[in-house]
C-alpha cells in the first residue's frame, strides 16, 4: 500500500542549513507537502510542490523533488532555534477509496545554540 | 481571523464512556476531515465530510462516529473508548477535494482514556 517514510530525528547547530528528506512509495502522487508540529499543537503548513516540478523556493525553504527516485527534501536555510519541532511530509494521490493525504512519521528537527 | 478550533485542547474519559470531540471553522469549507495521531506517529485520516456526504476510511473502527450538523462544526464520536484510543485528534478543513486544496489543520484535542 502507500507509504511515505522519513528518518525520525535530525540535529542541527544554529545557523547551519538543515535538510530533512522524504520518500513515498505510489507514482499518482500529485501534490507533496510539508507541515511543522510544535510541541502540544496543530499541524502548519510550510509549503507543497506539485509533482511536475522539480523545485520551489520560499523565503529560507527549499524543496526538491526526484520524482524518478520519489524523493522529497526540504532544506531550512540558517535554521533558528524556533524551527526547532516536528517536520512532516505528506503525499496527496488517488488511492483505492478517493484522494487523501498520507503522512509520514515526522522529523524531529532539534537546533542547539 | 479565519481558523479551525477545536475543543477542548484536553480531554479526560474513562474506559468505556462515550466522549464526543468538537471542531468548528469560520473558513466556510467544504470538506472537514478527523484525523488520529497517536504518541509519535504519522497522522491518519479516519474520516471526511464533503459537504454532507460522509466518506469513511475502510480501516477505521466501527467504534469512531462523525456527525455534521452544519458547514461549521463537525464532531467525532467515539462510542466506547479503550485505552488504545488515546492520541492527538486533529480535525481540518479544505475548500474542496483534490492535492491543490490545502488542508488547514486545528491545534488538536488530546484525549487521555483511563
Amino acid at each position: 500500500g502507500e507509504d511515505v517514510e522519513q528518518s525520525l530525528f535530525l540535529s542541527v547547530r544554529e545557523g547551519d542549513s538543515s535538510v530533512i528528506n522524504c520518500t513515498y512509495t505510489d507514482s499518482s502522487s500529485t501534490y507533496l507537502y510539508w507541515y511543522k508540529q510544535e510541541p502540544g499543537a496543530g499541524l502548519q503548513l510550510l509549503t507543497y510542490i506539485f509533482s511536475n516540478m522539480d523545485m520551489k523556493q520560499d523565503q529560507r525553504l527549499t524543496v526538491l523533488l526526484n520524482k524518478k527516485d520519489k524523493h522529497l527534501s526540504l532544506r531550512i536555510a540558517d535554521t533558528q532555534t524556533g524551527d526547532s519541532a516536528i517536520y512532516f511530509c505528506a503525499s496527496y494521490g488517488w488511492w483505492n477509496q478517493g484522494g487523501k493525504l498520507i503522512f509520514g512519521q515526522g522529523t524531529e528537527l532539534s537546533v542547539k545554540p | 481571523d479565519a481558523m479551525v478550533i477545536q475543543n477542548p485542547r484536553y480531554q479526560v474519559t474513562q474506559f468505556g464512556k462515550p466522549v464526543t470531540l468538537s471542531c468548528s471553522q469560520t473558513l466556510n469549507h467544504n470538506v472537514m476531515y478527523w484525523y488520529q495521531q497517536k504518541s509519535s506517529q504519522a497522522p491518519k485520516l479516519l474520516f471526511h465530510y464533503y459537504d454532507k456526504d460522509f466518506n469513511n476510511e475502510a480501516d477505521t473502527p466501527d467504534n469512531f462516529q462523525s456527525r455534521r450538523p452544519n458547514t461549521s462544526f463537525c464532531f467525532l464520536d467515539i462510542r466506547s473508548p479503550g485505552l488504545g484510543d488515546a492520541a492527538m485528534y486533529l480535525c481540518a478543513t479544505s475548500r474542496d477535494i483534490g492535492g491543490q486544496e490545502t488542508q488547514y489543520f486545528g491545534p488538536g484535542t488530546r484525549l487521555l482514556v483511563l
